[in-house]
């Protein structure tokens, strides 16, 4: 099976611009799950969703950070406008769902913003 | 709040060696814990979870960890390191309430292996 697809690999950006990851995940995985890994860091979840709907967010900055999945499948993270401690690895994750499936990742967007 | 603390952001051992990585958790509820495993470039990959069943786990690539409740620890073992097991590993801790879906990583140790 093809796994989760995460594009740009790399993005460089300057401070105060619009950046957007693109993740597609597993197909058929309703649970898709955005990470923020900042270097020499462990992953941190930003964004948990449920098919379409974004059932933990706790975590995610809403002054600037934004996510839509729209019809349940592929999502988009963006932030406008970025700051340099953005700079960091944004991961994605899916898998199929309930408390025991296991998270597939993505190979992340590595972000630098100058 | 649920916390993995790993000890040694970097261990090297010699190809053929024992691989001994540390992870100790707090957790106020039972916890569910994991090991990731992250190779250079890459997404992480599960390596082996504990979910309450059997306190000794197998996991892929030969590795496997021990729950030991009275240590608070979940450390991950090889018998014999390979120069593939380069990485970085990540510890984590969840509880039955949420399992997979709130995670919460240890800052990683790299493992260099000696050839």
């Amino acid at each position: 099976e093809a796994g989760v697809v995460q594009s740009p690999r790399y993005k460089i950006i300057e401070k105060k611009q619009p950046v957007a990851f693109w993740c597609n995940p597993i197909s058929g995985h309703n649970t898709l799950y955005w990470y923020l890994q900042n270097l020499g860091q462990g992953p941190e979840l930003l964004i948990r969703y449920e098919n379409e709907e974004a059932v933990d967010d706790s975590q995610l900055p809403k002054d600037r950070f934004s996510a839509e999945r729209l019809k349940g499948v592929d999502s988009t993270l963006k932030i406008q406008p970025a700051e340099l401690g953005d700079s960091a690895v944004y991961l994605c994750a899916s898998s199929l769902g309930g408390t025991l499936s296991p998270l597939h990742f993505g190979n992340g967007t590595r972000l630098t913003v100058t | 709040a649920q916390s993995v603390t790993q000890l040694g952001s970097h261990v090297s051992v010699s190809e053929g060696a024992l691989v001994l990585l540390r992870c100790n958790y707090s957790s106020s509820v039972p916890p569910y814990l994991f090991w990731y495993v992250q190779y250079p470039n890459q997404g992480l990959q599960l390596l082996l979870k504990y979910t309450s069943a059997a306190t000794l786990v197998k996991g892929i690539n030969g590795f496997e960890a021990e729950f030991k409740k009275s240590e608070t620890s979940f450390h991950l073992t090889k018998p014999s390191a390979h120069m593939s097991d380069a990485a970085e590993y990540f510890c984590a801790v969840s509880d039955a309430n949420f399992g997979n879906e709130k995670l919460t990583f240890g800052t990683g140790t790299r493992l260099t292996i000696i050839p």
